[in-house]
């Protein structure tokens, strides 16, 4: 079965603070791991992605670090803001056989207070 | 202009009826799928399709069924519904070498 395990479930961080949302996964075939934002009665949007051969993206206030060996990821939100509150999910792609199915971890939601 | 975009948003109905909810793409991809959230919001894909091939997850009951009249267009039939069907159901897309997906705005579904 392929897995992608999300911590912590939910996370209250004050405004300006840097939330951290932690991915691990199992199955080193995986190629692409982006990360999605869902605000309530929406559905999820990309947020960032990144590829297992870089060890760092960021696009504005959003970082994912990867560590290959460990099989490990996470997003960083740098400046927390309110409007920043939602849920995250992480998820990893497996191509073969045709598929490119996104495998999601089971969610985490943010608050961010002012 | 939406660019994934699903009707209706809500649907309400009762146990043993059949219903359908739709999907259109207007992004020219690939590849579409549906995925099903339940209330701990978990996103589980259901189905993915493209021109060549439908790929089912196998944990999903023969009473879904996937219906595709053109690329643009992936529509999900249900039959026999149950209360365990309840949830909001998720149509997306995706250009497959890119890998990003593009989700729709979902569809509440209600069994009573």
């Amino acid at each position: 079965q392929q897995q992608v395990k999300q911590s912590p479930q939910s996370l209250i961080v004050q405004k300006g603070g840097i939330p951290i949302i932690n991915c691990a996964y199992e199955n080193t075939a995986f190629d692409y791991f982006p990360w999605y934002q869902q605000f309530p009665g929406k559905g999820p949007a990309l947020l960032i992605a990144i590829r297992p051969d870089v060890s760092e993206k960021k696009e504005g206030r959003f970082t994912i670090s990867f560590n290959k060996s460990a099989k490990q990821f996470s997003l960083h939100i740098m400046d927390s803001q309110p409007g920043d509150s939602a849920t995250y999910f992480c998820a990893a792609r497996y191509s073969g056989a045709g598929s490119y199915q996104l495998t999601f971890g089971k969610g985490t939601k943010l608050s961010v207070i002012p | 202009d939406t660019a994934v975009s699903q009707t209706p948003k809500y649907l309400v109905t009762q146990m043993g009826n059949d219903k359908s909810i739709k999907c259109e793409q207007n992004l020219g991809h690939d590849t579409m799928y549906w995925y099903k959230q339940d209330s701990k919001k978990f996103l589980k894909i259901m189905f993915s399709y493209n021109n060549k091939e439908l790929i089912i997850n196998e944990t999903v009951p023969n009473r879904f069924s996937p219906k595709s009249p053109d690329k643009a267009h992936l529509n999900l039939h249900i039959n026999s519904l149950e209360l365990g069907d309840s949830a909001v159901y998720f149509c997306a897309s995706s250009q497959d070498v890119r890998g990003g997906y593009t989700f729709g705005s979902g569809t509440r579904l209600t069994v009573v």
